[in-house]
């Protein structure tokens, strides 16, 4: 157990709709991450935010977007699905988000879109 | 730009037997690299990581890596495959020199490792 924590496990939905997939992270950690694994795509960065700050910006859709929260926890929002959307979505943790620093992942949100 | 190039993207081995996954990495600087592992199903496990400290990393399982700068390599290894070694592994790299320092992961495309009874 990593100590990151991602709810839901799971989430199907419908083309359009929108969705938040939440994400806690260890105790202590200021930095979360988002990454989104896929078949065609593998595993790729979307999004970091460092104690309520963005901090850097990968791969992520305008359709997408997210927040950390002053109890640090974060949000990622995506919105207006499509097919293509469905994946595994992570979330990771670090001490002080820089380039020596050790992410710890959670478990992922699978996502399905119909 | 940096990447992260893993060489094969299957490897199959027998209960016992030594295990290679090959990493090739390209980086401006002298990187931070990872090698993560993802069992059916599950998050992503930190196997180990080189940080410039040593050239040899032991990680977790008896999993071991070794930083060569003069091939751009860091192949994971483990003397004696164990059927709970199935999994998919993952070589990633981080930039700490970059100009922002955001730890941002590249990872490799995956090995898909089988161990045969």
């Amino acid at each position: 157990d990593s100590g990151v924590t991602q709810t839901p496990k799971h989430l199907i939905t419908a083309t359009g709709q929108r969705v938040t997939l939440r994400c806690s992270p260890r105790s202590g950690d200021l930095s979360v991450y988002w990454y989104q694994q896929s078949l065609d795509q593998g595993l790729q960065f979307l999004i970091q935010y460092y104690n309520g700050e963005e901090r850097a910006k990968g791969n992520i859709l305008e359709r997408f977007s997210a927040q950390q929260f002053p109890d640090l926890h974060s949000e990622l929002n995506l919105s207006s699905l499509e097919l293509g959307d469905s994946a595994l979505y992570f979330c990771a943790s670090s001490v002080v988000g820089g380039g020596w620093d050790t992410q710890y992942f959670g478990p992922g949100t699978r996502l399905t879109v119909l | 730009a940096q990447s992260v190039t893993q060489l094969d993207s299957h490897v199959s081995v027998s209960e016992g037997t030594p295990v290679l996954l090959r990493c090739n990495y390209s980086s401006s600087y002298s990187p931070s690299l990872f090698w993560y592992v993802q069992h059916p199903n599950k998050g992503l496990q930190l196997l180990l990581k080189y940080t410039s400290a040593a050239t040899l990393v032991k990680g977790i399982n008896g999993f071991e890596a070794e930083f060569k700068k003069s091939e751009t390599s860091f192949h994971l290894t483990k003397p004696s495959a164990h059927m709970s070694d199935a999994a998919e592994y993952f070589c990633v790299v981080s930039d700490p020199y970059g100009s922002s320092n955001t730890g941002k992961l590249i990872f490799g495309q995956g090995t898909t490792l089988q161990v045969k009874p």
